[in-house]
C-alpha cells in the first residue's frame, strides 16, 4: 500500500501557485519524497525529489516539514498545462526501495 | 537524450489470446520496471529488473504474465491468456541504478481484452 495520503482533487487560477499537500505520517529516516505528475494518455514525469531540506528546481518547488510528515509541492505559476494527476511517493534508497503509487491528486488548472 | 521507448502504442485482444509487449529503456539505464495501470488508479509494480536479473516480481500474476530482460536492455512482458481484468495501460520505467535515480516512464502501451 501506498505511505502517502493526498487530497483526490484541487483547482488552481492559472497564473497562480498550486500548493499541493501530501501527508506521510509513517515516514522513515532513509526513506525520500518523490513527486511524479502525469498527464493525460502520457507516463508519469519526474518533478522533483528530497530527503528533509527543501528542494527547487526549474518545474517547483518542495517543502517538506520539519518532522518530515509531510510535504507541500509548489508550483510557483501554473498553467494550463500544468493540468494532471500529481503522485507523491516516499521511497528508501536501500533496502526494499520500490516506488508505490497511490491515486494521487488531480489538479485542474482553469483559466 | 531519447525517452523509453514502448510498442504497440494500442492493442486490442479477445480474452483468453495472448499478447506481448516491448520496452526499450534509455541507454545505460540498468534497472527496467513495469507497470499496470487501471484506469483511474494510480500505476501498481509488477516487476523489477536490475540489469538482466528479477529483482522483484511479487506483485506479477505468474500463472498468466511473464517478463524477461534478455542482455539487460530490451524487455518484454507477455500475457498469456489474457483476461478482462488485464485490460489496462502498462508502463514501461527505467532509472541509471538503484539508490535515488528517478524513473523516466514511456507512454504506455493500451490493452483492451474483449
Amino acid at each position: 500500500d501506498a505511505k502517502t495520503t493526498q487530497p483526490p482533487s484541487m483547482d488552481c487560477a492559472e497564473g497562480r501557485a498550486a500548493n499541493l499537500p501530501c501527508n506521510h505520517s509513517t515516514i522513515s529516516g532513509n526513506e525520500y519524497v518523490y513527486w511524479y505528475r502525469q498527464i493525460h494518455s502520457q507516463g508519469p514525469q519526474y518533478i522533483i525529489h528530497g530527503l528533509k531540506n527543501n528542494e527547487t528546481n526549474e518545474m517547483a518547488s518542495l517543502i517538506i516539514t520539519e518532522d518530515r510528515k509531510s510535504s507541500t509541492l509548489i508550483l510557483p505559476h501554473a498553467t494550463l498545462r500544468d493540468t494532471a494527476v500529481y503522485y507523491c511517493i516516499v521511497r528508501a534508497t536501500s533496502g526494499t526501495y520500490k516506488y508505490i503509487f497511490g491515486t494521487g491528486t488531480r489538479l485542474k488548472v482553469l483559466a | 537524450e531519447a525517452g523509453v521507448a514502448q510498442s504497440p502504442r494500442y492493442k486490442i485482444i479477445e480474452k483468453r489470446q495472448s499478447v506481448a509487449f516491448w520496452c526499450n529503456p534509455i541507454s545505460g539505464h540498468a534497472t527496467l520496471y513495469w507497470y499496470q495501470q487501471i484506469l483511474g488508479q494510480g500505476p501498481k509494480l509488477l516487476i523489477q529488473f536490475q540489469n538482466n536479473g528479477v529483482v522483484d516480481d511479487s506483485q506479477l500474476p505468474k500463472d498468466r504474465f511473464s517478463a524477461e530482460r534478455l542482455k539487460g536492455v530490451d524487455s518484454t512482458l507477455k500475457i498469456q491468456p489474457a483476461k478482462l481484468e488485464d485490460s489496462a495501460v502498462y508502463l514501461c520505467a527505467s532509472s541509471l541504478r538503484e539508490g535515488n535515480s528517478p524513473l523516466h516512464f514511456g507512454n504506455g502501451t493500451r490493452l483492451t481484452v474483449t
